[in-house]
């Protein structure tokens, strides 16, 4: 069965540190891998996808992503994050039909 | 905006009655889904429909039905309410069954709360 895992359920980190947060999933097939955003209140917004080619992927808002396919992992990360980027994360992953959300990860950065 | 748009934004009802959600998905897109998010559960995914037909179901209590209808609008009804179905609802739309990459664009949700 497809399935997701984010690692870390809370981060907390001062502004300028670098930001990884892990996702791993398992799927026999193809997959398209995606981060999502959710800042305060918000709804969901996309980030980043993958759907083939360069495993390193660069969305919005300097994060970018690398998909490991021998580890089955699609990590987000960031160089020096800000106030600004706190929010949840989710990772996700659409195998056939079917697109599974990690249960997220709550960043807060703080100033 | 991400062009889905729900409604109401926030709704209060009482345990045991019924409500209507409804979704418009955004201008082309054909698949439809449903989530519930709460703090304790985090995001999970309620049901999904595509053009009209229902294509995937998650963790749908028996008590919540949706549908989407011809032109393409979803509603998701939730019935005999308990105090545990409070949380936010979100509608996401994607281009196609498969669509070209499954992205979902997500509304900006339907607070329910349940006294």
């Amino acid at each position: 069965a497809q399935s997701v895992s984010q690692h870390n359920h809370h981060v907390i980190l001062s502004e300028a540190a670098s930001l990884e947060l892990g996702c791993n999933y398992s799927y026999g097939g193809t997959v398209n891998l995606f981060w999502y955003v959710q800042y305060p209140g918000q709804h969901l917004q996309l980030l980043l996808k993958y759907f083939s080619g360069d495993p390193l992927v660069k969305g919005i808002k300097g994060f970018e992503a690398e998909f490991i396919k021998s580890k089955f992992s699609f990590n987000l990360r960031k160089p020096s994050v800000q106030w600004s980027d706190t929010a949840e994360y989710f990772c996700a992953v659409k195998g056939g039909f079917k697109t599974i959300f990690g249960a997220g990860t709550r960043l807060f950065v703080k100033a | 905006d991400s062009g889905v748009t729900q409604t109401p934004k926030h709704l209060i009802t009482a345990t045991g009655q019924r409500v209507t959600l409804r979704c418009s998905p955004r201008s082309g897109d054909l698949s439809v889904y449903w989530y519930q998010q709460s703090l304790d559960q985090g995001l999970q995914f309620l049901i999904q429909y595509y053009n009209g037909e229902e294509r995937a179901k998650g963790n749908i209590l028996e008590r919540f039905s949706a549908q989407q209808f011809p032109d393409l609008h979803s509603e998701l009804n939730l019935s005999s309410l308990e105090l545990g179905d409070s949380a936010l609802y979100f509608c996401a739309s994607s281009g196609g069954l498969a669509g070209v990459s499954g992205e979902q664009y997500f509304g900006p949700g339907t607070r329910l709360t349940v006294t």
